[in-house]
Formats: C-alpha cells, sequence, structure tokens
C-alpha cells in the first residue's frame, strides 16, 4: 500500500542533542513538507521541498535541518539551536502544486528530557 | 489577521444533529480548501476538497465555499460519536503560494449522545 511512514513515533532529546526525524513515501508525490503542532495549536510550516536537492524555509525554520536526496525521502533534523522543539512533528506529501491536498504520515512525537 | 481562522470551540452537538463548522481565509486569490480532521494524538486526515463556489456533498459530509465572502464550512449531517474530533480548514493560498496550504488552528467538535 502506498504512504507515508514517519519514524520513529516518539522520541526524546536531551539537551544540547540533534536527532533526526525520518519520513519516507511510496506515493511518487514530488512535494514533501515538515510542520510542527503544538498542543492546542494548528499546524505551522518547518520546511518544505518541491523537488529533489532543492528546499524551502517555511515559518519556523529556526534551529531546524532538512535535505532532499532522494525523491522519496524528507529528514528533519532538530538541531540543540531550537530551544523548545517539544512537540508533535508531522511530514506529508502531496503532488506539485497541493491541488488534491497533502496526505500525512502518522507523526513524531519530541520530548525534551 | 490570520490567514485562515476558525472558532476554536469546543462545539457540542447531539447525537444525530446537523454540525456546523466554519472558516474565514485572508487570500482572495486562494484557490483550492480543505478540510481535514485530526482525532487527538494522530495525524490529520483529509476528508473533503472543494475549488468551485457552491456545495460539494460526500456521504454525511458537505463543503459549502462562497469566494466572494472568503467563507468555507463543513456540515456533517446525523452526528455520531465517531465524529467527535478537530476539524482543521486549509486553504491554498494563491499562486504566489502555489506549493504549499495553510492550516487554520481548528475547531474541537464533541457529539453528546
Amino acid at each position: 500500500d502506498g504512504g507515508i511512514t514517519q519514524s520513529p513515533k516518539y522520541l526524546f532529546r536531551k539537551e544540547g542533542q540533534n536527532v533526526t526525524l525520518s519520513c519516507e513515501q511510496n506515493l511518487n508525490h514530488d512535494a514533501m513538507y515538515w510542520y510542527r503542532q503544538d498542543p492546542g495549536q494548528g499546524l505551522r510550516l518547518i520546511y518544505y521541498s518541491q523537488i529533489v536537492n532543492d528546499f524551502q524555509k517555511g515559518d519556523i525554520a529556526e534551529g531546524y535541518s532538512v535535505s532532499r536526496e532522494k525523491k522519496e525521502s524528507f529528514p528533519l533534523t532538530v538541531t540543540s539551536a531550537q530551544k523548545n522543539p517539544t512537540a508533535f512533528y508531522l511530514c506529508a506529501s502531496s503532488i506539485a502544486g497541493v491541488r488534491y491536498g497533502y496526505t500525512f504520515g502518522s507523526g513524531t512525537r519530541l520530548t525534551v528530557v | 489577521q490570520k490567514e485562515v481562522e476558525q472558532n476554536s470551540g469546543p462545539l457540542s452537538v447531539p447525537e444525530g444533529a446537523i454540525a456546523s463548522l466554519n472558516c474565514t481565509y485572508s487570500d482572495r486569490g486562494s484557490q483550492s480548501f480543505f478540510w481535514y480532521r485530526q482525532y487527538s494524538g494522530k495525524s490529520p486526515e483529509l476528508i473533503m476538497f472543494i475549488y468551485s463556489n457552491g456545495d460539494k456533498e460526500d456521504g454525511r459530509f458537505t463543503a459549502q465555499l462562497n469566494k466572494a465572502s472568503q467563507y468555507v464550512s463543513l456540515l456533517i449531517r446525523d452526528s455520531q460519536p465517531s465524529d467527535s474530533a478537530t476539524y482543521l480548514c486549509a486553504v491554498n493560498p494563491g499562486y504566489s503560494s502555489a506549493s504549499k496550504i495553510i492550516f487554520g488552528s481548528g475547531t474541537r467538535l464533541s457529539i453528546r449522545p
């Protein structure tokens, strides 16, 4: 079945540590996205990529980094520069132009310990 | 002014009644409009999309779009307890941002037996 796989489901980060969240899709979608959701709030865009080897900052890119070396994969690194990383992270993909909306992965819940 | 605005709720509706969820958006050039359902702790799931003025029906769900008033709504007929969730309104805000979707903060819907 086609879909988006995010891993891990839960992740714990120590202060000063970098962590990487995985996102893989087999939908043959061109575009991929990372969103952050805080309790009781909407989704805020971190980074997005429309084609391989190219990506753009979203509204809250500071403290995060991404790569897009393969069409299927769009990993997100939460760096130590992100001072408040505890949140629910959602990866999504779409065809070019988002005409039919996004397909979301199941999410990664990141907690700072 | 937020780009996509929703009443946060909670909206409480008796089982079997019609639930009406509303959303306004600021970009008059917006092209595509989406409703996502998000259960607590889960990722959003696309339930409806609409592009043209008027109504679009799918089972118990009806999306309504009025571009002149910059207003989109979702009606849920014969509400069931399983409809209790947060509903996110989302908008593709026009050609300048054709590759991404802006989300509202969501309306929490509770169906009481």
